[in-house]
């Protein structure tokens, strides 16, 4: 099994700050890293697919990269709906499998 | 648009058992893999089980395997979960999602698994 750990478990910034958010996979799964988003009280929604391609819909400010055992996800400017927790998922082999989660909270 | 309403959750005693059920729309149903994925209260996200779209393959997570079957009606454009055997801590939201990418998911449906 693949196991994934994000970090850090928590990220306390201000609106219009950077946002980043890193997740490490304990073998090399090539690109095949999604992020998803998941706000309280919500079904997540996936952000990003395949390490660096956006969903639809999904704003600009969201950028993922990495390939191998080392992902990120970087939010250039936050805006108040951005604040909420973060999952890594990967694809590479079943079971499928998740990060613990970041909690991107308003500092 | 894609949706998948998941219907079939609710209270049940340990031991118990229940059918969840997931419609979809919006897509071709029959071309996609199809997942189920839950979050128990407070916690992440853990997959459950996958099925290939013609139900070739089949995935399951160790802890609900040989309690929990995965099947689909491709005629119907659904999803089940057949969940037997239910312990306390299968207590969650349980997610029908889309694709391995897990690109669009449901609202989810709760099961509370209780005396």
């Amino acid at each position: 099994e693949i196991v994934l750990t994000q970090s850090p478990a928590t990220l306390s910034l201000s609106p219009g700050e950077r946002a980043t958010l890193s997740c490490r996979a304990s073998q090399n799964i090539s690109y095949y890293l999604n992020w998803h988003q998941q706000k309280l009280g919500q079904a997540p929604r996936l952000l990003i697919y395949d390490a660096s391609n956006r969903a639809t819909g999904i704003p600009a400010r969201f950028s993922g990269s990495g390939s191998g055992t080392d992902f990120t996800l970087t939010i250039s400017s936050l805006e108040p709906e951005d604040f909420a927790v973060y999952y890594c998922q990967q694809r590479n082999s079943w079971p499928l499998t998740f990060g613990g989660g970041t909690k991107v909270e308003i500092k | 648009e894609v949706q998948l309403v998941e219907s079939g959750g609710g209270l049940v005693k340990p031991g118990g058992s229940l059918r969840l059920s997931c419609a979809a729309s919006g897509f071709a149903f029959s071309s996609h893999y199809m997942n189920w994925v839950r979050q128990a209260p407070g916690k992440g996200l853990e997959w459950v089980s996958s099925i290939s779209s013609s139900s070739t393959y089949i995935f399951y997570a160790d802890s609900v395997k040989g309690r929990f079957t995965i099947s689909r009606d491709n005629a119907k454009n659904s999803l089940y979960l057949q969940m037997n055997s239910l312990r306390a801590e299968d207590t969650a939201v349980y997610y029908c999602v889309r694709d391995p990418r897990l690109d669009n998911w449901g609202q989810g449906t709760l099961v509370t698994v209780s005396s």
